[in-house]
């Protein structure tokens, strides 16, 4: 199969806490994950993403973890800001596609809102 | 650097009127070109890509049609809109090499009514 599964649909923190947001994906040969965020009316922006080769990557507040076996991968911010309030989208490449059409299938996405 | 500009911004049409979006990717030769569908507050759906001019695969049937007349250029329509049309769309083209990496558009906003 090709879904990409994430949870939470909606996720709701006190600004300073940490935000957690997990996808599983299905095809055991995905080697590429990105995540995007999008702000309301905007284009999704790539955040950060990881390969297949690494467990765990760390952009600023942003911390990507990969577990292969388990088929999962997760997105966790640090000190949140108001700013981080947004949707946020994980996908993951799909081998089964031709290289042309482009590999990425996406999440449901996350609604992210971080209270003061 | 790359740039890549969408039109119309948003757009307002009736049901069964004919629409034309447009897009074009500067700094970038030959690349590959995507269209999105994004219900409002749903994920992104792939419609079409597009490696070269005159070429367009369709990803999802939903009565839309793509077209490339230039390298840079790429157009999505229809000659009757529904109004399960009303969305996000969204042009994208792809990084280079191993890495997947989409970058959209700004993206235009379709209200059908």
């Amino acid at each position: 199969g090709e879904q990409v599964e994430q949870l939470p649909s909606i996720l709701r923190v006190q600004e300073g806490s940490s935000a957690s947001i997990n996808c599983s994906y299905e095809d055991s040969a995905s080697n590429y994950f990105p995540w995007y965020k999008q702000e309301p009316g905007e284009n999704p922006k790539l955040i950060i993403d990881i390969r297949s080769n690494m467990e765990r990557k760390q952009i600023q507040e942003l911390i990507v973890l990969l577990d292969k076996k388990a088929k999962r991968f997760s997105l966790h911010i640090t000190d949140t800001q108001p700013g981080d309030s947004a949707m946020y989208f994980c996908a993951a490449s799909a081998s089964r596609r031709n290289y042309n059409q482009g590999k990425l299938i996406f999440g449901q996405g996350t609604k992210l809102s971080i209270k003061p | 650097a790359q740039t890549i500009h969408q039109w119309p911004v948003a757009e307002i049409k009736a049901v069964g009127s004919p629409l034309s979006l447009g897009c074009t990717i500067k700094g970038k030769s030959s690349p590959n070109l995507y269209w999105y569908w994004q219900a409002t507050g749903g994920t992104l759906q792939q419609l079409f890509y597009s490696i070269t001019v005159g070429q367009v695969e369709s990803v999802v049937q939903l009565n839309l049609s793509a077209s490339r007349p230039k390298d840079d250029q790429f157009i999505l329509s229809t000659e009757k809109l529904l109004l399960s049309h009303s969305g996000f769309y969204l042009c994208a083209w792809r990084g280079q090499g191993w890495a997947e990496t989409l970058y959209f558009g700004s993206g235009t906003r379709l209200t059908v009514l």
